[in-house]
């Protein structure tokens, strides 16, 4: 019963490549967001997400793009990996805007080789 | 230029001793947010603040707002090894997303 979930926790390709993450909660969460954590644990928003509106960080590269089939799924799609997308993904959900915390998946580390 | 800045970046101290870790920007928050993050984990909400001075506490924890809403602390009383780990401090700003700051690793020796 875990609240955020992604798929799959480790992930190791090659450049060039093109590869998806899943994510789903099942806290019944309006909005949804995917960070990316550097080697010095800095988290920077990507996209956020809701049934309304999608956000983008205009310093995210358009070979990232969130796909969401529901309310519950946002999964992030990266197309033609490059060695600087190395990094872990963390997906979260929050209610509204999140002034009242927000709710972390455990993480996927992307390794480009 | 991070819009949220915290200090110190590190922290390595003996148990039974007090910390305080900072978190201060120009920019007003609606909400001010801090985490905790383990090893091979996603951040774990601790607290949130939302009114300014406002004053918040987790058992040895205390969360503090500051009044124009730009600014926060946490101090832990009598540290113990279990809470080594990454501190991050968070806001909600007006373009609605959470902001991080760049952590404090806190490292607490038996």
């Amino acid at each position: 019963d875990t609240a955020v979930s992604q798929t799959p926790k480790y992930l190791v390709t090659q450049m060039g490549n093109d590869k998806s993450i899943k994510c789903e909660q099942n806290l019944g969460h309006d909005t949804m967001y995917w960070y990316k954590q550097d080697s010095k644990k800095f988290l920077k928003i990507m996209f956020s997400y809701n049934n309304k509106e999608l956000i983008i960080n205009e310093t995210v590269p358009n070979r990232f793009s969130p796909k969401s089939p529901d309310k519950a799924h946002l999964n992030l799609h990266i197309n033609s990996l490059e060695l600087g997308d190395s990094a872990v993904y963390f997906c979260a959900s929050s209610q509204d805007r999140g002034d009242y915390g927000y709710t972390f998946g455990s993480g996927t580390r992307l390794t480009v080789v | 230029t991070q819009l949220l800045e915290q200090s110190p970046q590190f922290l390595s101290i003996q148990e039974g001793e007090n910390l305080t870790v900072y978190c201060n920007s120009s920019s007003v928050f609606s909400s001010l947010q801090w985490y905790r993050q383990e090893p091979g984990e996603g951040p774990v909400l601790l607290v949130t603040v939302v009114t300014g001075g406002e004053v918040k506490k987790l058992k040895r924890l205390t969360f503090q707002f500051g009044d124009a809403r730009k600014d926060s602390s946490l101090h832990i009383t009598a540290a113990q090894p279990g809470d080594t780990g990454l501190y991050l401090c968070a806001g909600v700003n007006a373009g609605n997303m959470l902001t991080f700051g760049g952590g404090t690793r806190l490292m607490v020796k038996p």
